[in-house]
């Protein structure tokens, strides 16, 4: 059983809407959450990590974790067709710096 | 920006034969990892190192054995590779603490 599930599978957004991504761990022993991108063809980059409680944004990413629901959502505005991509959630416990990926989410942003 | 390089970028190999994949970084980074990617599975973890000398198993080691010789430098071997472990795999290297992972360019396998 996936340890890390994210939804919507995929998700098609227009050019300069908003898109907003879920990921979900069913592992209690973890603390932080990563957030990556991979373009097509790419390697995944790291895009936002959180480990604490609460919302940061960086730009037009913003990023909410809820610790005693083990959830985590990314949330792209004015979302562009560059942003076309696949997004990879993944969960670590502190100290050991050991990903567990989700299947990812793959975004359509259509011009 | 930390650079993570991987060799080959392609590799065709026979059922049965013996493949080495090599990953190497330029940044110092005591942390090593190895995954593999496939369509509807997302990245899984096969091995991956704390340091110089050292391997771990991650969540899918079968058919997998690693070799770290040197901070640099981080192998996956198949020994006798298989049909099933034709994919994209990729290195990633990690500073000491919960730190962000830096990928390599992948390295895509086929076995025939």
């Amino acid at each position: 059983q996936q340890k890390v599930q994210q939804s919507p599978e995929s998700l098609i957004v227009p050019e300069g809407g908003m898109a907003s991504l879920n990921c979900t761990s069913s592992d209690r022993n973890v603390d932080y959450f990563w957030w990556y991108r991979q373009h097509s063809g790419k390697s995944p980059k790291m895009l936002m990590s959180i480990f604490s409680n609460g919302e940061k944004e960086e730009g037009r990413f913003t990023v909410h974790l809820n610790k005693a629901s083990l959830h985590t959502s990314l949330h792209i505005r004015d979302s562009q067709p560059s942003d076309s991509a696949l997004y990879l959630c993944a969960a670590s416990k502190a100290g050991y710096n050991k990903l567990t990926f989700g299947k990812g989410t793959v975004l359509l942003v259509s011009p | 920006e930390a650079a993570v390089t991987q060799s080959p970028r392609n590799k065709v190999a026979v059922t049965g034969g013996k493949v080495t994949l090599s990953c190497n970084q330029t940044n110092n980074h005591n942390n090593m990892y190895w995954y593999r990617q496939d369509t509807g599975h997302g990245l899984r973890l096969i091995h991956y190192s704390y340091g110089a000398g050292s391997t771990e198993k991650g969540d899918i080691p079968d058919g997998y054995k690693a070799s770290r010789p040197s901070q640099e430098n981080f192998s996956l071997i198949l020994e006798l590779a298989t049909p099933s472990q034709t994919s994209v795999y990729f290195c990633a290297s990690a500073g000491t603490g919960d730190a962000e992972q830096f990928f390599g360019p992948g390295t895509r396998l086929t076995v025939l």
